[in-house]
């Protein structure tokens, strides 16, 4: 059950331009959502997240976005650098069921 | 700090053979969580513990998979017997508490090949 989507397999972008991940979910219990990013060879790490209280929230260059209403989310990464290049995962969950639901993931690619 | 530790890194093994996987979670964290991660896909949660207590199995293929974390700690993941979609790489991950806020800490996993 695909119940977070992440459309775009790949992004590339020039270093210094911003990045826009995206992220979609159908299912409408789902109030909490994170971002996490992923090297090769090594685990996903936490980057960001997002209660469903609020439309955005900011850390440093990264900035997570959240339309309830269009079951939609972003992810902002402004200005782009080479390090970030990775795929990142979206996830969601839900404060009362500990179960998160990851995307399949999207690769960027920062280019110097 | 340590990190979540697995073991082994990868494995090959033919189908209908039996595999274990092994975690040792960051130390002090009440929570753990086997995901499996099969290529082009997300991780997909299999079982998680709350200290040595199963909290949700739901998606465990318990015909196969089985898992246990004895006193509340190391986890041993195993397949038995294995079969060719298996092939994947299992994460370990572990979390302070059973709060989806409680940062999910990621091991580096152990990539499975059935043949």
């Amino acid at each position: 059950d695909q119940q977070v989507k992440q459309n775009s397999p790949s992004l590339s972008v020039q270093e210094g331009r911003i990045s826009i991940l995206n992220c979609d979910y159908t299912n409408s219990m789902f109030d909490y959502f994170l971002w996490y990013k992923k090297y090769p060879a090594e685990g996903p790490t936490f980057l960001i997240s997002i209660s469903s209280i609020k439309d955005k929230n900011e850390d440093g260059r990264f900035t997570v976005f959240l339309n309830k209403s269009a079951k939609h989310l972003s992810l902002h990464i402004v200005p782009s650098q080479p390090g970030d290049s990775a795929v990142y995962f979206c996830a969601a969950s839900n404060y009362n069921n500990n179960d998160m639901r990851f995307g399949a993931g999207t690769r960027l690619t920062v280019k110097p | 700090e340590a990190g979540v530790a697995q073991s082994p890194r990868y494995k090959i093994i033919e189908k209908r053979q039996s595999v274990a996987f092994w975690c040792n979670p960051i130390s002090g964290h009440a929570t753990l969580y086997w995901y499996q991660q099969i290529l082009g896909q997300g991780p997909k949660l299999l079982i998680q513990f709350q200290n040595n207590g199963v909290v949700d199995d739901s998606q465990l293929p318990k015909d196969r998979f089985s898992a246990e974390r004895l006193k509340g700690v190391d986890s041993t993941l195993k397949i038995q017997p294995a079969k060719l979609e298996d092939s994947a790489v299992y994460l370990c991950a572990s979390s302070l508490a059973h709060r989806p806020t409680d940062t999910q800490y990621f091991g580096p996993g152990t990539r499975l090949t059935v043949l």
